[in-house]
């Protein structure tokens, strides 16, 4: 069975603060898909990046990274100079290999960024 | 638009009454999830269309629960006798869905449909 866990149910940071969002997940898939995305206010989760777990390297994207350790199977998604408009809910997902089409998906990380 | 168009935005139905929600996908989208969000549940995965292929139903709570969707495009999720702990943020989103590789899991949801049940 697969499982995505996002042990951090609410975070506040004040503005330009760096944060971190950790996301630990389980399979017995060799090859899987991990994910993050993102919910607004609005409630429209957004697609932020998605890793297959061949590839660890980090990923960065403006003031977005996200960092993929198999040996740890976490893949945390770090915010620098966190803003205003960074304040949502992240979703961390899990999708097997090719073929399956099923994404599991962690509880959410509330993410509060105070002016 | 061109996104993942849900109606209606907010719904409020008294117990044992009959809803229906709608989705529309962006076009040219094959694959079709509805999804459920609950206050501090998560997305709870209800059923899965791709293309003509028989759904994947596994996920719908109850037979209350059925889903339909109609030349391969627009979806409605009915939920006969709504009971209270239906009460939640229906979600709906669209894939792509490639012959190589298959579903490439970039979801695009829409804005969902909030289900009251007084």
């Amino acid at each position: 069975a697969q499982k995505v866990t996002q042990a951090q149910t609410e975070i506040s940071v004040v503005e330009k603060e760096d944060v971190t969002l950790d996301c630990v997940y389980e399979t017995r898939d060799t090859t899987y898909y991990l994910f993050w995305y993102k919910q607004p206010p609005s409630g429209e989760l957004v697609f932020l990046i998605r890793r297959n777990s061949f590839d660890e390297q980090n990923e960065i994207s403006g003031r977005y990274s996200w960092n993929f350790q198999k040996s740890t199977s976490s893949f945390n998604f770090t915010i620098t100079a966190s803003q205003v408009v960074d304040s949502a809910v992240y979703f961390c997902a899990l999708k097997s290999g090719a073929g399956s089409y099923q994404l599991t998906f962690g509880k959410g990380t509330k993410l509060s960024v105070i002016p | 638009g061109a996104g993942v168009s849900q109606s209606p935005s907010n719904k409020v139905t008294e117990k044992g009454k009959d809803v229906e929600l709608r989705c529309d996908p962006i076009s040219g989208h094959t694959a079709l999830y509805w999804y459920r969000q609950s206050l501090g549940q998560g997305l709870e995965f209800l059923i899965y269309f791709q293309g003509n292929s028989a759904p994947d139903k596994s996920g719908l709570p109850s037979d209350r629960f059925s889903a339909e969707r109609t030349g391969g495009s627009v979806s409605t999720l009915t939920i006969q006798r709504t009971q209270q702990e239906d009460s939640a943020v229906y979600l709906c989103a669209s894939s792509l869905y490639r012959l190589a590789g298959g579903n490439t899991g970039e979801l695009f949801f829409g804005e969902g449909s909030r289900l009251t049940v007084l």
